[in-house]
């Protein structure tokens, strides 16, 4: 069974600027959340993707946005890099629209805007 | 609002004493009720749910509606119990959104 995988893993960017960021769900999982964890607190919902659709959303203005592909790998985009983006970005797929609520996360992509 | 917080960022407590770690819930709909746990360089991972009603590696948790607390605790801390905690809450008004508390670091003392 083959977890969540995520890339890159550490990437600096510049105000302004944008980045895609890429997971890879669990083997079996159509759902991929994604999360925004700043330092020293908690994760922060940004959104979930279900069958290439969009299925919820956190506070997070427009220029956070996603895609899923048919073989339910997700991105998450964000345009007009601000300092305060600076965080670890977590994926966490789920089998299903996250019922159970158990979700299963990737190690993270740490993201610098300076 | 939806809120969870974990009054305590950082809780330090001896090999073998009790360990409780707090959580307390805002939400005016059914609850469900999680912990999440990561150990060190390990990714986060779900350590138990309310509606389960399990005991996981010696933990359990208990939903109090009535003091919207969802609390976890294990009678002997062992030293690989040393991690950081989250409390979690999944809205019942939205299948995909689960909240997360600030965490709380549990720290054992050998």
């Amino acid at each position: 069974e083959t977890g969540v995988t995520q890339s890159p893993t550490h990437l600096i960017k510049t105000r302004g600027q944008q980045v895609t960021l890429r997971c890879s769900s669990q083997s079996g999982h159509n759902t991929v959340s994604w999360y925004q964890q700043a330092l020293g607190q908690g994760p922060q919902f940004i959104f979930q993707y279900y069958r290439e659709e969009e299925n919820g959303r956190g506070n997070f203005p427009p220029r956070f946005s996603g895609l899923q592909f048919p073989n339910y790998s997700s991105e998450l985009n964000v345009n007009a890099l601000e300092l305060d983006d600076s965080a670890l970005y977590l994926c966490a797929s789920s089998l299903g629209t996250g019922n159970t609520g158990e979700l299963f996360f990737g190690e993270g992509s740490r993201l610098t805007v300076l | 609002a939806q809120r969870v917080t974990q009054p305590e960022k950082l809780l330090s407590v001896f090999k073998g004493a009790p360990v409780e770690l707090k959580c307390n819930y805002s939400y005016s709909g059914s609850p469900e009720l999680f912990w999440y746990v990561q150990y060190s360089r390990q990714r986060l991972q779900l350590l138990l749910r309310h509606i389960s009603r399990e005991s996981i590696k010696g933990f359990t948790a208990d939903l109090n509606k009535g003091e919207t607390s969802f609390h976890l605790k294990k009678p002997f801390a062992q030293e690989e119990d040393s991690a950081m905690y989250y409390c979690a809450l999944k809205l019942s008004s939205s299948a995909s959104k689960i909240i997360f508390g600030s965490g709380t670091r549990l720290s054992i003392r050998p």
